[in-house]
């Protein structure tokens, strides 16, 4: 079936430090890819979307690059702010209402 | 706007008792969903809405249920609470448009534990 897979957390960097969090999946077919994120006492926001190989996603410093050769979705910053610590989800939607969520990672930056 | 609202924010329920989780929008979608988020496993759909009036099972109904009498709100339900249920739910909403692309919108959950 569908699933997606995370890196474990939590993550913990400095400020200003280069940020990657690997995501893969497992679909049928094409699915569009998602990174949300929730930052504390807040729901789940898009941070950023790819809807078919090879599309880069981007929003606030982050991106993300849809690759089918890897299955893979890993979220990038090269800079991270205090302001940036949340937990992130990567999802996938192989379908119309549906959507499916890692684990998600928690991460802190330190100042 | 106030986007997604979910009330309660907190619970606490002995084993055997019923309640309802009430979700509402003000963003006039068309589609709502009931989400619960466990420890490492991430969000499972629970059931979901494409409009007014009709509802649909999403990947772990069983022990809920949900009604959707306005467009605006979508009720959960449970009538008889186990342990299983502690969890956070998470209620979202989206826009019929292209599925491929459509951002849901999440509440800020509801902190549920079943003694």
């Amino acid at each position: 079936g569908d699933s997606v897979t995370q890196m474990e957390g939590p993550v913990t960097l400095s400020e200003e430090a280069f940020l990657t969090i690997n995501c893969t999946y497992t679909a049928t077919g094409y699915p569009s890819l998602f990174w949300y994120v929730q930052y504390p006492g807040e729901g789940l926001q898009l941070l950023l979307k790819a809807t078919k190989a090879d599309d880069k996603g981007s929003n606030k410093g982050f991106e993300a690059t849809y690759r089918k050769e890897t299955t893979s979705f890993h979220l990038e910053k090269g800079s991270v702010q205090v302001s940036d610590s949340a937990v992130y989800f990567c999802a996938l939607r192989p379908g119309a209402q549906k959507l499916v969520f890692g684990q998600g990672t928690r991460l802190t930056i330190n100042p | 706007n106030a986007g997604v609202t979910q009330t309660p924010k907190f619970r606490v329920l002995k084993t055997g008792q019923s309640m309802t989780l009430l979700c509402a929008q003000d963003m006039n979608h068309e589609y709502m969903y009931w989400y619960r988020q466990d420890p490492g496993m991430g969000l499972r759909l629970i059931h979901y809405s494409v409009g007014e009036g009709t509802t649909a099972k999403g990947e772990v109904p069983d022990g809920y249920n949900v009604s959707r009498l306005k467009k605006q709100n979508f009720l959960l339900g449970l009538e008889s609470a186990a342990p299983s249920q502690t969890s956070v739910y998470f209620c979202a909403s989206s826009t019929p448009g292209r599925w491929e692309e459509d951002e849901q919108y999440f509440g800020p959950g509801t902190r549920l534990t079943v003694t």
